[in-house]
Parts: C-alpha cells; structure tokens; sequence
C-alpha cells in the first residue's frame, strides 16, 4: 500500500474553499509536495513546505503541516472549475526520492 | 523554455511483446526519473539517472524493464516482454538537482501503455 495516503474524492462547490488532507509516513522528509494532474498531462509542483515550517500560504493555496501528527494539508481558496483534477501530495524520502499518494480528484460543481 | 517531451503518447500492444518509450528532458537537466501510474494511484518511482548514472532502480521489474541514458540526455525505457500488469502511463520527469535542497521535478506528458 501506499505510504502516504489521501482520501480519494472531494466534491466542492465553486467559489468555497477545498481542504485535502494527507498523512505521510517518513518523519525525516525535508520538503513535503503537492502537485496536480490535470487529464492527459503530467504532474505539475503547486507548492511546497518544507520540514521547519508550519504554514505556507501562496495566493489561494494555504498549506498546513503538523509534524507531530505528519498530517498535511491543502486548502484552495475561492475554487474554481479550473482548480477540478487530481491532487497528489508527495513526501522527500531518503533526501533525493519522492513518495507519493494516491492522489485526490476535486471535482468544482456549479 | 521547453518542457520534458515523451514518445509516443499512447501505445497498445499485446501481452509477450515488447515496447519502448523516449523521453527527452528540459535542457540542462542532469536528472532523470522515470515513473510509473496505475490507474487509480500514484506515480511510483522505477528509476532515477544523474547525468548517465542510476542512482535507484530498487523498484525497476529487472527481468523485464530496462533503461538506459547513454549521453547523459534522452532516455528510453523498454519493456520486454510485457504483461498485462504493465498497462499503466509511464512518466518522465527531470529535475536541475537531485537531493539536497528543494528539487523540483518537471513532468512530461506522459506515455500510456495498454497491454492486451
């Protein structure tokens, strides 16, 4: 199975705020990830943490990592149908490899 | 700047054959990782060049995949011979630097691999 685990749907209304939630596995991961896949392409970084910080808020995206728990968090402000597509949270194992879940499909209704 | 670029987009062929796939990184970067996504979960690591070296193919099938980066710049990935297992899109990434400090991975379209 996979090491870092997400729930697999999310349905939100456009123009709500979506949270995804993740927990990872590997306490000594210096950069936690998320990336998004939209059909037909491949993955693309959205955003990072690394490991000392506690938030990162990067215009509509706001990232929460609590260590202690090694839950972390994507909420996506204002969402729109462009935000509808896969997400994946990603953990740095071993300092050069990434761990990834299975991913989350966001789905914006009107 | 021009992204990673991989060939072909899409491939069926039948169980027992074998089959190749091209990636060509961004230019200039030393790293190239190969990946594979079954449907419906994440992208799994199979191998990872510096420049022409592996630096982990831990999770590479050896009996039947195999990959090479002969000048340090594009790389094939082959399969030989496939199972139906093997459907899945195999990706290509490349990254500036490997480890260290945050290493951002570039992704290509990727490749998906029907096996029959």
């Amino acid at each position: 199975g996979e090491d870092v685990e997400q729930s697999l749907f999310l349905s939100v209304r456009e123009g709500d705020s979506s949270v995804i939630n993740c927990t990872y596995t590997d306490s000594s991961s210096t950069y936690l990830y998320w990336y998004k896949q939209e059909p037909g392409a491949g993955l693309q970084l959205l955003t990072y943490i690394f490991s000392n910080m506690d938030m990162k808020q990067d215009q509509r995206l706001t990232v929460l990592l609590n260590k202690k728990d090694k839950h972390l968090s994507l909420r996506i402000a204002d969402t729109q149908t462009g935000d509808s597509a896969i997400y994946f949270c990603a953990e740095r194992v071993n300092d050069y490899k990434l761990s990834f879940g299975a991913g989350t499909t966001v789905t914006v209704r009107a | 700047e021009a992204g990673v670029a991989q060939s072909p987009r899409y491939k069926i062929i039948e169980k027992r054959q074998s089959v190749a796939f091209w990636c060509n990184p961004i230019s200039g970067h030393a790293t190239l990782y190969w990946y594979q996504q079954i449907l419906g979960q994440g992208p799994k690591l199979l191998i990872q060049f510096q420049n022409n070296g592996v630096v982990d193919d831990s999770q590479l099938p050896k009996d039947r995949f195999s990959a090479e980066r002969l000048k340090g710049v594009d790389s094939t990935l082959k399969i030989q011979p496939a199972k139906l297992e093997d459907s899945a899109v195999y990706l290509c990434a490349s990254s500036l630097e490997w480890s260290g400090s945050l290493v951002e991975q570039y992704f290509g379209p990727g490749t998906r691999l029907t096996v029959t």
